[in-house]
C-alpha cells in the first residue's frame, strides 16, 4: 500500500511566522500535490510537482511556496503565516498525473491554526 | 472552467437506508469522474471511478453511473452502515485541463444505528 506521511497532525503558529509542512511518500511516485480543505469549498490545489526540483502553481498559490529536492519529499512553505491560512492541508501523490489510471493517494492531513 | 457541484450536507440516515448523494459537473472536454471518501481522521481515498458516458463505477456496495446527458454522477448505496459515515467528494479529471483533479465541496454522511 502506498503511504503518504505528513509530519504533523496539528500545528499552531503565530501570524508572521514561517511555517514548513512536510510530506513524504514511499512509492516512488512522480507526482506530488498540496491541497487545502475548507468547509463548503472542498479541496483546492495550491501547488503540484511532476518531478524533482519542478513545481507548478495550482489554483490558489498566493502566500505559499514549495520545495521538492528529493523525489519522495514535497514541502509546503508559508513564508509569513496569516490567519486566513488556517485550514486543513492535505498532501497527495500519484504515479502519473491525476487521470483515471493514476488515482491520488492522500496523507492524513495537517490541521494548521494561525493565531 | 471545469467545476463540480454536490448536494449540501450533512445527510443523516438510519442504518440500512438507501443513500443518494447528487453530483453534477461542468467540463469543457470529456472528463473522467471519481468519488473519493474521507473517513474521520484520515485522508481521502478513491472509492470508485468512471471514464466515459454510461460507465458504472462500483465499490464496497456503492455505485455511480456517468450520465453525459444530465452531466451527473450521483453516488448510491442500497443499504448504508454506520461505518459508511464519512465525507464524500465528487471529482473530475479532464485531459484538456492538464488532468488536474477538480473537487466538489464534499458531502458529510452520518449514519445512525
Amino acid at each position: 500500500d502506498v503511504k503518504v506521511t505528513q509530519s504533523s497532525r496539528y500545528l499552531v503558529k503565530r501570524t508572521g511566522e514561517k511555517v514548513f509542512l512536510e510530506c513524504v511518500q514511499d512509492m516512488d511516485h512522480e507526482n506530488m500535490f498540496w491541497y487545502r480543505q475548507d468547509p463548503g469549498l472542498g479541496l483546492r490545489l495550491i501547488y503540484f510537482s511532476y518531478d524533482v526540483k519542478m513545481k507548478e502553481k495550482g489554483d490558489i498559490p498566493e502566500g505559499y511556496s514549495v520545495s521538492r529536492e528529493k523525489k519522495e519529499r514535497f514541502s509546503l512553505i508559508l513564508e509569513s503565516a496569516s490567519t486566513n491560512q488556517t485550514s486543513m492541508y492535505l498532501c497527495a501523490s500519484s504515479l502519473l498525473g491525476t487521470g483515471v489510471n493514476s488515482p491520488l493517494h492522500f496523507g492524513n492531513g495537517t490541521r494548521l491554526t494561525v493565531t | 472552467g471545469n467545476s463540480v457541484t454536490q448536494m449540501e450536507g450533512p445527510v443523516t440516515l438510519s442504518e440500512e437506508a438507501f443513500l443518494t448523494i447528487n453530483c453534477t459537473y461542468t467540463a469543457t472536454g470529456y472528463p473522467s469522474l471519481f468519488w473519493y471518501v474521507q473517513y474521520p481522521g484520515e485522508g481521502l481515498q478513491l472509492l470508485l471511478k468512471a471514464t466515459k458516458a454510461d460507465d458504472k463505477g462500483s465499490n464496497k456496495g456503492f455505485e455511480a453511473t456517468y450520465r453525459k446527458e444530465t452531466t451527473s454522477f450521483h453516488l448510491e448505496k442500497g443499504s448504508v452502515q454506520v461505518s459508511d459515515s464519512a465525507v464524500y467528494f465528487c471529482a473530475l479529471s479532464d485531459l484538456r485541463n492538464g488532468n488536474k483533479l477538480v473537487f466538489g465541496a464534499g458531502t458529510i454522511l452520518r449514519v445512525k444505528s
